[in-house]
């Protein structure tokens, strides 16, 4: 049972078009973070929200973790071809200390 | 300060054999866990450790075991490989065992192909 759904599945894109990720779970979650990876590499963080409501922003990426801390969404604005790449939305729980459950990804095709 | 290192970063066994993989994490960081990543399950818990302890273990067979040492570098092994098994084998640090807002560090992984 996956128990983070992300959607969608696969974007693809014109530069300059805004979109937003969605990841959802029917558990509540200490924290939530995003991750973005490259082929052949490993996930990069990019974000940590451990508030319901929070939101956070990076330049043009703005994350908001759900008021009951069971979803959360990443919003791009813009989007360039560099922002080109597989997202992961990934939760962790006080109790499991390292241990992340992620979603299957969203994999972000932004065409120039 | 260095990243996360894995080592070897592409390798490739035959069935039945075992692997071993390396992470060491970063400097200072005494808490290392594992994942798998592979296109249909995605990356999936494997184990994790701190202060040479198995604090936390996925839903593996016990085919695949780990151990940390006291310089808090790490390993996994896989026995009796199995072509399921190939995959890309991550390795991710933290200070302490992450919690709410500590941060998790992922290496650049080991990828294994098992034929």
């Amino acid at each position: 049972t996956q128990l983070l759904e992300q959607s969608p599945q696969f974007l693809s894109i014109q530069e300059g078009e805004n979109l937003t990720v969605y990841c959802n779970s029917s558990s509540v979650f200490s924290s939530l973070q995003w991750y973005r990876q490259e082929p052949g590499e490993g996930p990069v963080l990019l974000v940590t929200v451990v508030t319901g409501g929070e939101v956070k922003k990076l330049k043009r990426l703005t994350f908001q973790f759900g008021d009951a801390r069971k979803d959360s969404s990443l919003h791009i604005t813009a989007a360039q071809p560099g922002d080109t790449g597989l997202y992961l939305c990934a939760g962790g729980r006080e109790t499991s200390g390292s241990r992340l459950t992620f979603g299957e990804g969203t994999q972000l095709t932004v065409n120039p | 300060k260095a990243g996360v290192t894995q080592t070897p970063r592409y390798l490739i066994k035959t069935r039945g054999q075992q692997v071993t993989l390396s992470c060491s994490p970063i400097s200072g960081h005494r808490s290392v866990s594992w994942y798998q990543q592979t296109p249909g399950q995605g990356l999936q818990f494997l184990f994790e450790y701190f202060s040479e302890t198995q604090r936390n273990k996925g839903n593996f067979p016990g085919r695949f075991s780990g151990r940390q040492f006291s310089n808090s570098r790490s390993e996994m092994n896989v026995s009796t490989l199995e072509l399921g098994d190939s995959a890309l084998y991550l390795c991710a640090s933290s200070l302490v065992p992450a919690y709410s807002g500590n941060t998790i560090y992922f290496g650049e992984g080991s990828w294994l192909t098992v034929v």
